[in-house]
């Protein structure tokens, strides 16, 4: 069974940084693009990063590039999510996502969710 | 605002048949696949359809999923009170080079 656990959100001060993990089980990790996606309070999905498996590419939202950095340990079957400069619209439950292989649109497998609160 | 256009709701009774459209552009939904996740409430999302039409394992044919140029749709039949959530599209835009989801649609079955 495919499992993703979150940790690492919580409440941080605007100009703040965070870091965000992603542990997976029950796949091949280092087969599967991984990716971020969150939900602000009351609001729909929004993409926000994604690790792709050929090249290596990363992959940003324009809200979030040169401020977010996403990586993974294939070893550890774990990705991150690191925040910088966190300001208050970043506020938001963020929910890790198991692509389907190279499909950087199917997100086939999801988290629960980790809650990021930006407020002084 | 996003790229993908949703209607806000939708609503049927147990039974019924509903339909939830999602607009888009030549440079998303006519030139790639289209795929349906519903949230439960208080839940993570799941994927419904993926590739425009394909039903993962588990999920009950009682949804399909049908895309014709700038615009796909996600059909509901035997309406079921669990169908209630949020349903979002999502598809690849490749002018953004990036994952985009409609806004949402919020199903209630009266």
């Amino acid at each position: 069974e495919v499992q993703l656990v979150e940790s690492g959100g919580g409440l941080v001060q605007p100009g703040g940084s965070l870091r965000l993990s992603c542990a997976g089980s029950g796949f091949t990790f280092s087969s599967n693009a991984m990716s971020w996606v969150r939900q602000a309070p009351g609001m729909g999905l929004e993409w926000v990063s994604s690790f792709s498996v050929t090249a290596h590419s990363t992959y940003y939202a324009d809200s979030v590039k040169g401020r977010f950095t996403i990586s993974r340990d294939n070893s550890k079957n774990t990705v991150y999510l690191q925040m910088n400069s966190l300001r208050a619209d970043d506020t938001a439950v963020y929910f890790c996502a198991k692509n389907w292989l190279g499909e950087l649109t199917y997100f086939h497998a999801w988290g629960q969710g980790t809650l990021v609160t930006v407020s002084s | 605002q996003s790229v993908l256009t949703q209607p806000p709701s939708a609503s049927g009774t147990p039974g019924q048949r509903v339909t939830i459209s999602c607009s888009g552009s030549s440079s998303n939904i006519e030139s790639n696949y289209v795929y349906w996740y519903l949230q439960l409430p208080g839940t993570a999302p799941k994927v419904l359809i993926y590739r425009n039409n394909q039903r993962p394992s588990g999920v009950p044919d009682r949804f399909s999923g049908s895309k014709s140029g700038t615009s796909a749709s996600l059909a509901i039949s035997g309406l079921r009170s669990e169908d209630e959530g949020e349903y979002y599209c999502a598809v690849w835009d490749d002018i953004l080079r990036a994952p985009v989801f409609g806004g949402g649609t919020t199903l209630t079955v009266l």
